[in-house]
């Protein structure tokens, strides 16, 4: 079993859909949560960084991440089609300046003009 | 914001040369890089961890001597992909980091491709 599994999609939505990402997690000492998109052949970008459990948000995007579930979701409201990109779920256990990162699979998502 | 600049951006090499990337953070000062290599469709695999001035610490399976890691100042990182082979073609993306309690910036990437 893979520490993070995400759902690889794809996943297709029309332009002003709210989306709903997900990753869920095996080893419960993971503390901080990001979100990064990734558009095709660069680098990924950080959308959300969340520490334990709680909600953020942060324009269109909300992060959140329930510990006892195991279980972290990126929403995009008003979804848009520069939105269109690889999603990453990242998660580590602590925050240390080595601590490293463990990544989902990715969701790719493409947003329907 | 952090800026980590990843070149070169795509690279196309001979069976059996070496390639050298670099990594540098343009406006902080990296305590850490690592480095990933994702293939297709999938995910980020870590490769290594460095910190300035020391030996980088490899993850399982790699294999250090042919993925050279050499991170001499706080603002750059190189990964040399010696004696390179087509398995070697692939996307190789560095992150760098501040310190404890910053976030991780990547870079851009780096298409390799080995003929």
């Amino acid at each position: 079993q893979k520490e993070v599994e995400q759902d690889p999609g794809p996943l297709s939505v029309p332009e002003g859909a709210i989306v709903s990402l997900n990753c869920t997690y095996s080893n419960s000492a993971f503390q901080y949560f990001m979100w990064y998109r990734q558009y095709s052949r660069k680098g990924p970008e950080l959308l959300m960084y969340t520490y334990s459990s709680g909600n953020k948000e942060d324009g269109r995007f909300t992060a959140q991440v329930d510990k006892s579930s195991k279980y972290i979701s990126l929403f995009i409201r008003d979804s848009q089609p520069s939105d269109s990109a690889t999603y990453l779920c990242a998660m580590s256990a602590s925050g240390g300046a080595t601590n490293k990162l463990i990544f989902g699979t990715g969701t790719l998502l493409a947003v329907q003009p | 914001g952090a800026v980590v600049s990843q070149h070169p951006s795509r690279v196309i090499c001979k069976s059996g040369t070496s390639v050298k990337i670099e990594c540098r953070s343009l406006d902080f000062q990296a305590t850490t890089m690592f480095w990933y290599r994702q293939f297709p469709k999938q995910s980020l695999m870590l490769m290594a961890t460095s910190n300035e001035g020391s030996k980088a610490t490899y993850e399982q399976g790699v294999e250090k001597d042919k993925f050279l890691i050499n991170h001499a100042s706080l603002t750059l990182s190189t990964l040399t992909v010696t004696s390179a082979h087509p398995e070697d073609s692939s996307f190789y993306i560095c992150s760098a980091r501040q310190g404890a309690g910053y976030g991780y910036t990547f870079g851009s990437g780096t298409r390799l491709t080995v003929v």
